[in-house]
This record gives C-alpha cells, sequence and structure tokens, in this order.
C-alpha cells in the first residue's frame, strides 16, 4: 500500500494567486515527521517545511504553510502568493518513527501561469 | 543551508565502464542516503548508512555499491554500466540529533549510459 498519497499529477495556478498541493500518508506510529521538497528543473531537491506528528500547529515557513489534519492524515502544502519560480514538482514525504527511513510521494507538478 | 556535494553534475559513458559518484557533506551528518530518480518520477532509495562502516540496500535493487569509510563521504559505483542505469542520483544526508531528522540533497548527478 502506498504509504504517501499525491492525488495531483499536475496543477496551475496564476501568479499572486495561493495554491493548496495534497498529500495524504498512512502509518500506525504515533510519532512520525512529515516533510515537503521541491525540485525545480535542475533536478536538486529543496527542503521547504517540515511538521512533527505531535506538533500542534500548522508549520510556517515564508509563503509556505502546512495544513496539518492528522485525523484526517493529511499534510497538505499551501503556497500563497505564487510567483514564477515556484514552478516545479513538489514532493511530500514522511519518516515514521525516529531514525527510520523516509517515503517520498509521486510529486505534484506545479505551473505557474503569469 | 546545506552542505552536500555530488560530482560530477553530469556523466555520458559507455556501455561496461566502471563508475564512481562522489557524495561529500561537510555538516557531520552520521546518516546518508542515495536515490534514483527517473525525470519528473518518484524518487526511490537504493542506498544508506547510518555511519562509518554502515551500509544497507534500499528499497529498490540496485546493482551500485557504496562504501561509508569516512563520515563525510558516502560514493556509490558502478562496476559495469548498463543504459537501464541512466537515470538521475541523488545523496542526502541527516542528522536524527537535530529532532527532525530532515534529509538535505546535494544536486544530483544525470547519468547518460550509451
Amino acid at each position: 500500500a502506498q504509504k504517501i498519497t499525491q492525488t495531483q499529477p499536475g496543477m496551475f495556478v496564476q501568479e499572486k494567486e495561493a495554491v493548496t498541493l495534497d498529500c495524504t500518508y498512512d502509518t500506525s506510529d504515533q510519532s512520525y515527521g512529515l516533510f515537503w521538497y521541491k525540485q525545480p528543473s535542475s533536478g536538486e531537491m529543496i527542503f521547504l517545511i517540515y511538521q512533527g506528528s505531535y506538533d500542534e500547529q500548522n508549520a510556517t515557513e515564508g509563503r509556505y504553510s502546512l495544513n496539518f489534519q492528522k485525523a484526517r492524515k493529511s499534510a497538505n502544502l499551501v503556497i500563497s502568493a505564487s510567483q514564477l519560480g515556484d514552478s516545479a514538482m513538489y514532493f511530500c514525504a514522511m519518516r515514521e518513527g525516529y531514525g527510520q527511513n523516509f517515503v517520498f510521494g509521486p510529486g505534484t507538478r506545479l505551473s505557474v501561469l503569469p | 543551508e546545506a552542505d552536500i556535494y555530488q560530482t560530477p553534475r553530469y556523466l555520458v559513458i559507455g556501455t561496461g565502464k566502471k563508475i564512481t559518484l562522489e557524495c561529500s557533506q561537510t555538516m557531520g551528518h552520521d546518516k546518508m542516503y542515495w536515490y534514483q530518480q527517473d525525470p519528473g518520477m518518484e524518487l526511490h532509495l537504493i542506498h544508506y548508512s547510518y555511519g562509518v562502516n554502515s551500509t544497507e540496500k534500499g528499497d529498490l535493487s540496485s546493482e551500485s555499491t557504496v562504501s561509508r569509510i569516512r563520515t563525510e563521504h558516502f560514493p556509490l559505483t558502478l562496476e559495469s554500466a548498463r543504459p537501464s542505469h541512466t537515470s538521475q542520483y541523488l545523496c542526502a544526508s541527516s542528522d536524527l540529533g537535530q529532532g527532525t531528522d530532515t534529509q538535505y540533497f546535494g544536486p544530483g548527478t544525470r547519468l547518460t549510459v550509451l
């Protein structure tokens, strides 16, 4: 079974608008971490934001925020005020327990339109 | 900002050649990883290490081998390259001691085997 599901293979958003990228996860662990990465066409993986399973508040980093709904096992990424440079692949990832390996989702390709 | 380096960035090589992809990090992280990724697709873990002299195979079977003689260095070797090895290879490192175990990635090596 897929541990990380990203149901949107591709998304379009108008410049300066907000966009939500979906991520649902599956784990029976009580302690886990959720991550979002951005991969531009250059190929590098850029860490964006982290949410711990025990964190009560949603994580925010600049224009990025993570909408964490623990009961629904969802960790959606919200990008506010989209910029052309936000066009990239976005991967949701999860670390189960302590010191365990990561699991990545299949990714969502975001295209920001001028 | 992460300090993790990969060389070469691009490599085009003939079938049957032996190649080594270099990965180094200056953050003192104990954990290091190698992922294989086809363009626009999800990442597959092929090797990981929890410290010096520790190496494990990942989820995706790979004909490559790795070594971890020094904390900062985690090279990947293909004894005999084949066209099926054509892909992008991403190296990452993390430090559970920092609490989140966030993986930081190098810029990647794009390998083409003719």
